[in-house]
C-alpha cells in the first residue's frame, strides 16, 4: 500500500503568488489533516477534512488559506498571496474511519519557501 | 481541550546509554496516546500507541512507553540508544480519535 503522498516536496514562491499543496491519503483513508511545522517548533494543527466536508478549520488563518478534499482527487491546501511568514513545512496526515483508535499516517511534507 | 507538554526540547545522550523523553498531557477524560518520530526531511512515523489495557506499551526500534494515569504522563524510554535514534520525537494525545494534539517535540541527539 502506498503511504500518504504529498507533492511537491519543495515549492518556491515569490511574495504575492499562490501556493497549492497536494495530498493523496492512504488507500481506504477518508480523513485528512493538515499541519504546519516551523523551524524549532512543533506541529500546528490547521484543518481536518473528510470527503467533501471541512470538519474543523480552527487552526487555519481566516485569510488567504483554504483547504478542500473533493470526492475525487487529492486534498488541496491553498495559500493565496503568500508572504515570507508562510515559509514552513506543511504536512498532511490521513486516518481511516475505523474508530477512535486509528493513528495518523503522515506524508513526507511539502517545504514551502517564499522569497 | 487537551494539551501536551514535552518538558525537554533537547536531549543529548551517549550511544548505548538509556534515555527517557518526557510527555505530560492534560485531560479530564480518557485519551489515546501516541509517540511519533521524525527523521530529517521526512514526515512523522508512528513509534507506539496506547489505547487501553496494559500501561506498558512496546513500539518499534526498541522503544517503550508507560502510561501513568495518576500523573497524566506517557514517557518514552529506550534502554540503549543507537546513533540512528537521533531524531525529533513527538508526543500526541487524542480523545475522540478525530482530533490529535501534538507536543512541541524533543530533539534527541545520540553522541558517539
Amino acid at each position: 500500500n502506498a503511504g500518504v503522498m504529498q507533492n511537491p516536496r519543495h515549492l518556491v514562491r515569490r511574495r504575492g503568488q499562490e501556493a497549492r499543496l497536494r495530498c493523496s491519503p492512504m488507500k481506504g483513508h477518508s480523513h485528512v489533516y493538515w499541519y504546519r511545522q516551523l523551524p524549532e517548533e512543533g506541529l500546528k494543527f490547521m484543518v481536518y477534512l473528510q470527503k467533501e466536508n471541512i470538519i474543523d478549520e480552527s487552526g487555519m488563518p481566516k485569510e488567504r488559506f483554504s483547504a478542500e478534499f473533493p470526492k475525487e482527487g487529492p486534498s488541496i491546501l491553498r495559500i493565496q498571496q503568500v508572504v515570507r511568514g508562510d515559509s514552513a513545512a506543511y504536512f498532511c496526515a490521513s486516518s481511516s474511519p475505523g474508530g477512535k483508535s486509528s493513528p495518523l499516517h503522515f506524508g513526507n511534507g511539502t517545504r514551502l519557501t517564499v522569497t | 481541550a487537551q494539551s501536551v507538554t514535552q518538558l525537554d526540547s533537547q536531549v543529548p545522550v551517549f550511544e548505548e546509554a538509556p534515555v527517557e523523553l518526557r510527555c505530560n498531557y492534560s485531560s479530564s477524560v480518557s485519551v489515546y496516546l501516541f509517540w511519533y518520530v521524525q527523521y530529517p526531511n521526512q514526515g512523522l512515523q508512528l513509534l507506539l500507541k496506547y489505547l487501553s489495557g496494559s500501561t506498558l506499551v512496546k513500539g518499534i526500534n526498541g522503544f517503550e512507553a508507560e502510561f501513568n494515569k495518576s500523573q497524566t504522563s506517557f514517557h518514552l524510554r529506550k534502554p540503549s540508544v543507537h546513533i540512528s535514534d537521533t531524531a525529533e520525537y513527538f508526543c500526541a494525545v487524542s480523545r475522540t480519535g478525530n482530533q490529535f494534539y501534538f507536543g512541541t517535540g524533543t530533539s534527541l541527539t545520540v553522541i558517539p
